[in-house]
């Protein structure tokens, strides 16, 4: 149990799209899901929290209107990055915390989406 | 906001040795202290975790210690393999304020040689 995914694994844009990666719980329910970046040897950086139903919660420096979050239901969560230029460049990790009543406090991670912009 | 310590950033040992990394944590409103390895280009998997309401907790050659007193926690390793050697993060966090946000260390890379 406590599988999370994310969509798709790697994504190659051009400077000026926009990219959506998808972070779904599969077999358990997520109030609460986590965006992380990770840059080459470095430890993830938390970018937003994301909680069904209501707005995220954005981590100081973090563009709200550059990372659009979406968390439309207990299993889904997406992260929309906007006009993509090279510097963000990244690996976009995202994490869902079981609910409550099962394991408190224990995160579990997607295996990570790697955006390249060129 | 919690800021967390670890060291050492890069750990060589041959197989057999033990391992241990340190992690500090400046919020003593923290109360849950995962461990994660990470393997190139994968995801995080969660190791080991310790509750502040115990000190020690022990899963076949790893374990884990926390001293709340002092504000820190760390990672034993003993009979390290080479399938040991990845990236180890520490993280602390404050669940008590409804969800879980965890504030990671900077990762420590264990190198086992054979």
């Amino acid at each position: 149990g406590a599988v999370v995914s994310q969509h798709p694994s790697w994504v190659i844009c051009k400077s000026g799209t926009s990219v959506k990666i998808e972070c779904r719980s599969l077999d358990f329910q997520a109030t609460t899901m986590f965006w992380y970046r990770q840059f080459p040897k470095q430890s993830l950086m938390l970018m937003a929290t994301s909680n069904e139903g209501s707005k995220a919660t954005y981590e100081q420096g973090v563009e709200k209107d550059k990372f659009l979050i979406n968390h439309a239901s207990l299993t889904l969560s997406t992260l929309t990055v906007t006009s993509a230029h090279p510097e963000d460049s990244s690996f976009y990790i995202c994490s869902a915390e079981r609910d409550r009543q099962g394991a408190l406090y224990e995160q579990y991670f997607g295996p990570g989406t790697r955006l390249t912009v060129t | 906001g919690e800021n967390v310590e670890q060291h050492p950033s890069t750990l060589s040992v041959q197989e057999g040795d033990s391992a241990v990394i340190k992690c500090t944590y400046s919020d003593s409103a923290s109360n849950y202290f995962p461990w994660y390895k990470q393997e190139l280009g994968k995801r995080p998997q969660l190791i080991i975790d310790i509750r502040s309401n115990v000190g020690e907790k022990k899963d076949q050659r790893i374990a884990v210690t926390l001293n709340k007193t002092a504000k820190h926690f760390s990672l034993h390793i003993t009979e390290t393999q080479p399938e040991d050697s990845a990236v180890y993060f520490c993280a602390a966090s404050n669940g008590d304020s409804g969800y879980s946000t965890l504030t990671f260390g900077k990762g420590t890379m264990l190198l086992v040689s054979p």
